[in-house]
């Protein structure tokens, strides 16, 4: 079966410091992963996403997030936070079956301090 | 090109009310979702419709009713409103290509309180 499970619900850095967030999945095959970034009040936003190209990728606004599949992790980095990531992150894994299904994890809550 | 569109943004009704939540994609995809969103638990999927024409059940379907209007179009009733159908909710869709390689992109949500 497949799951998600984002390793802390919240996570606090101060401003100019590295931002992790971690997420391990469970999967009986090669997923593919995704990050999600929701602004309080506001729908989800693509950060990046995995289809089993190369194992690091790269997103939107300085993140990226590297699959170890022996490790079943995917966990999310940034070098240096910003005021403005202060947010709620999915980490997503998606399956084929008819459709395109995903399975969220329950989030974390990033804040971000000056 | 405004993506995934939802009406209304808040609600507020009382129990046994019904209403429909809209949604609307102006990208051409062939697939569309119902979410709700609760605290501390990522999104779960209401219904689904893979295809214009077609709809399923997802994870949390009950209490409520779905309709793929056209390839466009894919609306969500509470038929009998609960409290417990206090959520936010959110509209997705994608282009289906199979594999599951899909991007889902998301509406901005509809904040639902049932009293």
């Amino acid at each position: 079966a497949q799951s998600v499970t984002q390793l802390d619900s919240h996570v606090s850095v101060s401003e100019g410091t590295p931002v992790l967030l971690r997420c391990n999945y469970s999967s009986s095959y090669s997923p593919s992963l995704f990050w999600y970034v929701q602004h309080p009040n506001k729908g989800l936003q693509l950060l990046l996403k995995y289809t089993s190209a190369a194992t690091l990728v790269k997103g939107i606004n300085g993140f990226e997030a590297e699959f170890k599949k022996s490790e079943t992790s995917f966990h999310l980095t940034k070098p240096s936070a910003h005021m403005s990531d202060a947010a709620e992150y999915f980490c997503v894994v998606s399956f084929s079956g008819g459709y395109n299904k995903l399975i969220f994890g329950a989030g974390t809550r990033l804040a971000v301090h000056p | 090109n405004a993506g995934v569109t939802q009406t209304p943004k808040f609600q507020v009704l009382k129990t046994g009310q019904s209403m429909t939540l809209q949604c609307a994609q102006d990208m051409n995809h062939n697939s569309m979702y119902w979410y709700r969103q609760d605290p501390g638990m990522g999104l779960r999927l209401i219904y689904y419709s893979a295809s214009e024409g077609t709809t399923d059940k997802g994870e949390v379907p009950n209490g409520y009713n779905v309709s793929r209007l056209n390839k466009r179009e894919f609306s969500l009733r509470l038929e009998s409103a609960a409290p417990s159908q206090t959520s936010v909710y959110f509209c997705a869709s994608s282009e289906n290509r199979g594999g599951g390689t899909d991007t889902q992109y998301f509406g901005p949500g509809t904040r639902l309180t049932v009293l």
